[in-house]
């Protein structure tokens, strides 16, 4: 099945810097990138997603990188803002609705 | 429109026991996915319910099952509790009629067994 590594698990940044996350992924079948953001208590809350076909996309402060030859894929967060304080999940879809989740990073931006 | 419900919020059972969680979709949603979070695991895929059938289907055993009504909402069960049952469980929704769509996700049932 596939396999989904993320990078860091932590990460503090000041705030106004970037913050970068990375995954990897093993399956070449994967065609759907979704990010999700989860606040204490809550559920996953999308972010951001790209599609296979789409190398880069970018909302607002957030962008998303895709590289298929590499099979990895980068969030990008720029001028982070305390409210960014969260834990991020990547995760890739080989086969349709059937997400495998990385192990999460917990984003702390210092004021 | 409304999102995902979950109920109820918070369960504590003991061991042996078992348990039903339910989930309500979006709105003309018709499929629903399963997911089991864990501080050890991560989120893992349980399995997915689409017009009252299982789609697709995770590596767990067979005393966690589901089932999804004609409204589209869902419940999942899991019997014999054991105590690395304990989990956040997370259940999501989307159109479910193509691939390379976003599910959106409820606020969890947290389930601690005793």
């Amino acid at each position: 099945g596939e396999n989904v590594e993320q990078h860091p698990s932590t990460l503090s940044v000041q705030e106004g810097d970037s913050a970068v996350i990375k995954c990897t992924y093993s399956d070449s079948a994967s065609n759907y990138f979704p990010w999700y953001k989860q606040e204490l208590g809550k559920g996953p809350q999308l972010i951001i997603d790209i599609r296979s076909n789409v190398g880069e996309k970018k909302d607002q402060r957030i962008a998303v990188t895709l590289n298929k030859t590499a099979k990895h894929f980068s969030l990008h967060i720029t001028e982070t803002q305390p409210e960014d304080s969260a834990v991020y999940f990547c995760a890739a879809d080989p086969t349709g609705n059937q997400f495998y989740f990385g192990t999460g990073t917990s984003l702390t931006v210092i004021p | 429109k409304a999102g995902v419900t979950q109920t109820p919020r918070y369960l504590i059972k003991t061991r042996g026991q078992q348990v039903t969680l339910s989930c309500s979709p979006i709105s003309g949603h018709r499929s629903v996915s399963w997911y089991q979070q864990t501080p050890g695991q991560g989120l893992q895929f349980l399995f997915e319910y689409f017009s009252e059938t299982q789609r697709n289907k995770g590596n767990f055993p067979g005393r966690f099952s589901g089932r999804q009504f004609s409204n589209s909402r869902s419940e999942m069960n899991v019997s014999t509790l054991e105590l690395g049952d304990s989990a956040l469980y997370l259940c999501a929704s989307n159109l479910g009629g193509a691939t390379q769509e976003t599910q959106y996700f409820g606020p969890g049932t947290r389930l601690l067994v005793l």
